[in-house]
């Protein structure tokens, strides 16, 4: 069965910073893999997926996600954190089936 | 180009009560999602629609909870009658053609609270 872990509750990176929110999943065949974030009282935003080709994705608001085979993992960074990019992001795979399967989310906190 | 529109956005009632929700996807999407989010957790899928037929809705507890998409258009969720563990975000979503590779796009939820 195909599953995605979020190891860290929450992230902790100083404005101006780099940040990386950490994904990793496992699926029996090749994997369709998304990031979504989600502010307070909203419903989910697409960030960015990986399908196939390139392994570094970028994606919406400067984010950009690698794709290692490996180490089956779809890490997401930004060069550079904005306060702004506070928020819960979700990371979900989806293998040969229709089901998007979604990670327990990570808090990311971007302090001024 | 609109969003997902979902209504209403909070909803307060008291157990074994009955409630509704309705969704409008993303105009042309043929494919609608119904998810429910439980405070700390990631989305679980409750049920998937391609146009108005039912291509999943195994995770759905059909004992209380029912849902429609009679047009093919928007949807509506029910829960009769509610229970305490009901309290969570329902969101719905939408994709092109519900192929793996597609975008799912979320509305802003509903936010349930059972008392």
């Amino acid at each position: 069965a195909q599953s995605v872990a979020q190891p860290e509750d929450q992230v902790n990176v100083a404005e101006g910073n780099p940040l990386t929110v950490k994904c990793t999943y496992s699926v029996s065949g090749n994997p369709y893999l998304f990031w979504y974030v989600q502010y307070p009282n909203r419903g989910l935003q697409f960030l960015l997926k990986y399908i196939t080709g390139d392994n570094l994705v970028k994606g919406s608001y400067g984010f950009e996600a690698e794709f290692n085979k490996s180490q089956t993992s779809f890490h997401l960074k930004k060069p550079s954190a904005l306060v702004s990019d506070s928020a819960l992001y979700f990371c979900a795979v989806r293998d040969g089936s229709d089901k998007l399967i979604f990670g327990t989310g990570t808090r990311l906190q971007v302090f001024p | 180009e609109a969003g997902v529109a979902q209504s209403p956005r909070y909803k307060i009632i008291e157990k074994r009560q009955s409630v509704a929700f309705w969704c409008n996807p993303i105009s042309g999407h043929a494919t609608l999602y119904w998810y429910q989010q439980i405070l700390g957790q990631g989305p679980k899928l409750l049920i998937q629609f391609q146009n108005n037929g039912v291509v999943d809705d195994s995770q759905l507890p059909k004992d209380r909870f029912s849902a429609e998409r009679l047009k093919g258009v928007d949807s509506t969720l029910k829960i009769q009658p509610a229970k305490l563990e009901d309290s969570a975000v329902y969101l719905c979503a939408s994709s092109l053609a519900g192929v793996s590779t597609d975008t799912q796009y979320f509305g802003p939820g509903t936010r349930l609270t059972v008392l």
